[in-house]
């Protein structure tokens, strides 16, 4: 059964830094790219990045490039976002998601979502 | 770039057929035949429905079906059912190489 475990939400001040982590199980994780999404409280669905199965083409939203970098480690088969400069409106649920092609180059369809780590960026 | 432009609600009595729009530019939905189309129940998270513009990932129900007309797609449920209450949103490639989501659009199942 594939798994997605998010972790590492949690309050920060504005201009703080916080690194969300993603654990997959369950399927191959090295093969598959990997994309986080966010949704700010009673919100829509916000695409923030996404990177390759090997981790070497990162794609950005433009509201987080430059502030936000996605890494994986696949020894560990986990999945990052590191966020830096965190603004009120990265305030939001953030999901990790698997996406659905093995070995391809597509960012998305994301066929499988984690339960969301909650980040809440305030003073 | 803004977001895909979704009807805020629809709603639909038990059985009948609705359909929700998603419109974007040439530079997304109608450049790329990469059209996804998500269920979110509240608390819980997002359903692949629909991908590449038209297709079902298996253990969805046929009556789900997906389409896309220049730089609009559209997702129909028939024969609606309580359970398909929830929000739906619509996603695409873009030229820009990034993924760009709909604003949501909430179903009521009357």
């Amino acid at each position: 059964e594939v798994q997605l475990l998010e972790s590492g939400g949690g309050l920060v001040q504005p201009g703080g830094s916080l690194r969300l982590s993603c654990e997959g199980s369950g399927f191959t994780f090295r093969n598959y790219a990997m994309t986080w999404v966010r949704q700010a409280p009673g919100k829509g669905l916000e695409w923030v990045s996404g990177i390759s199965f090997g981790g070497g083409d990162t794609y950005y939203a433009d509201s987080v490039r430059g502030r936000f970098t996605i890494s994986r480690d696949n020894s560990k088969n986990t999945l990052y976002l590191q966020m830096s400069s965190l603004r009120a409106g990265d305030t939001a649920l953030y999901y990790c998601a698997k996406v659905k092609w093995e070995l391809h180059g597509a960012i998305d369809p994301f066929d499988y979502w984690g339960q969301g780590t909650l980040v809440t960026v305030s003073s | 770039q803004s977001a895909l432009t979704q009807p805020a609600s629809v709603s639909g009595s038990p059985g009948q057929s609705i359909t929700i729009s998603c419109t974007g530019t040439s530079s997304d939905i109608g450049g790329y035949n990469y059209v996804c189309w998500y269920q979110q129940h509240p608390g819980k998270a997002p359903k692949l429905m629909i991908y590449d513009v038209s297709s079902r990932p298996s253990g969805v129900s046929n009556r789900f079906s997906g389409s896309k007309s220049d730089n609009t797609a559209s997702l129909t449920i028939s024969g609606l059912q309580a359970e398909d209450e929830a929000d739906y949103y619509c996603t695409s490639f873009t030229s820009s190489s990034a993924i760009i989501f709909g604003g949501g659009t909430k179903l009521t199942v009357l």
